[in-house]
C-alpha cells in the first residue's frame, strides 16, 4: 500500500535559520511521482515541486532545495535562510502511476513556524 | 490565467441535508480531483475525473458522488450529511492524469 510519513508535526525556527522537512514514502510501484505542497493560513495548497521516480537529481530553486533518495525512500525539503513568510503547513505527497488515475496520497503535514 | 475556482467559499448545513460543491478547473485542464481535508490532517482523495469519466475513487461512502461536465467543470455532491463531513473540500485540476495538480481555495463545509 502507498503511504507518506512526515514524522515532524511541528517545527519552530528563528528567521535566517536553515530547516529541513522530512518525508518518507512507501510504494510498490516502480513508476511514481513525489510532490511538495505549501498550505499557508489562507488554506489554498500551493504546488512547489514534482519529481518522478526515475529522476534522483537534487533540485534547487532559490532558497528551496529537495533531496530525493530512492535507497531510503525519502524526499526531503530544505529551506535555506528561512523567512517569516515561509510559515505554513507543508505537505509531501505521492502519486500512483498513470493506470491508477494519478491520485495524490498526502502525508500528515509539517507545520513550520518561522519567528522573527 | 485564472486559477482553479470553487464555490461556495463557506457553507453551513445541518445533519441529513444534501450539499453540492462546484469547481472550475484552470483553462485547458481536463482532469479534476476532489479531496477532503479534516482539520489537522492531510487531504484525503475522494474522486478524480478525466475527460468526463471517473478515473479514481477514494475510500468514501456512496453518499459522496461527483460528475464532470463537458466544459470540464465539476460538482461534488454529498447526501445525508454527518457531523464528520465537516471539512475543507479541495478541488484540483491538472492537464494530464499524473501531472502536477493545482488546487483551488477550497470550500469550508460545517455540518451542525
Amino acid at each position: 500500500a502507498q503511504k507518506v510519513t512526515q514524522a515532524q508535526t511541528e517545527i519552530s525556527v528563528v528567521e535566517k535559520e536553515d530547516v529541513t522537512l522530512d518525508c518518507v514514502y512507501e510504494t510498490r510501484d516502480t513508476t511514481y511521482y513525489l510532490f511538495w505542497y505549501k498550505q499557508p493560513p489562507s488554506g489554498e495548497l500551493v504546488f512547489l515541486i514534482r519529481r518522478n521516480s526515475f529522476d534522483e537529481q537534487n533540485e534547487i530553486s532559490g532558497r528551496y532545495s529537495w533531496n530525493f533518495q530512492k535507497s531510503t525512500s525519502s524526499f526531503n525539503f530544505t529551506i535555506t535562510a528561512s523567512q517569516v513568510v515561509d510559515s505554513a503547513v507543508y505537505f509531501c505527497a505521492l502519486s500512483e502511476n498513470y493506470n491508477q488515475g494519478g491520485k495524490l496520497i498526502f502525508g500528515q503535514g509539517t507545520e513550520l513556524s518561522v519567528k522573527p | 490565467d485564472a486559477g482553479v475556482t470553487q464555490s461556495p467559499t463557506h457553507l453551513i448545513k445541518t445533519r441529513g441535508q444534501h450539499v453540492t460543491l462546484r469547481c472550475s478547473p484552470i483553462s485547458g485542464h481536463k482532469s479534476v480531483s476532489w479531496y477532503q481535508q479534516v482539520l489537522g490532517q492531510g487531504p484525503q482523495f475522494i474522486f478524480q475525473y478525466y475527460e468526463k469519466e471517473e478515473r479514481g475513487r477514494g475510500n468514501f461512502p456512496d453518499r459522496f458522488s461527483a460528475r464532470q461536465f463537458p466544459n470540464y467543470s465539476s460538482e461534488l455532491n454529498v447526501n445525508a450529511l454527518l457531523l464528520g463531513d465537516s471539512a475543507l473540500y479541495l478541488c484540483a485540476s491538472s492537464s494530464v492524469l499524473v501531472n502536477e495538480q493545482f488546487f483551488g481555495p477550497g470550500t469550508r463545509l460545517t455540518v451542525l
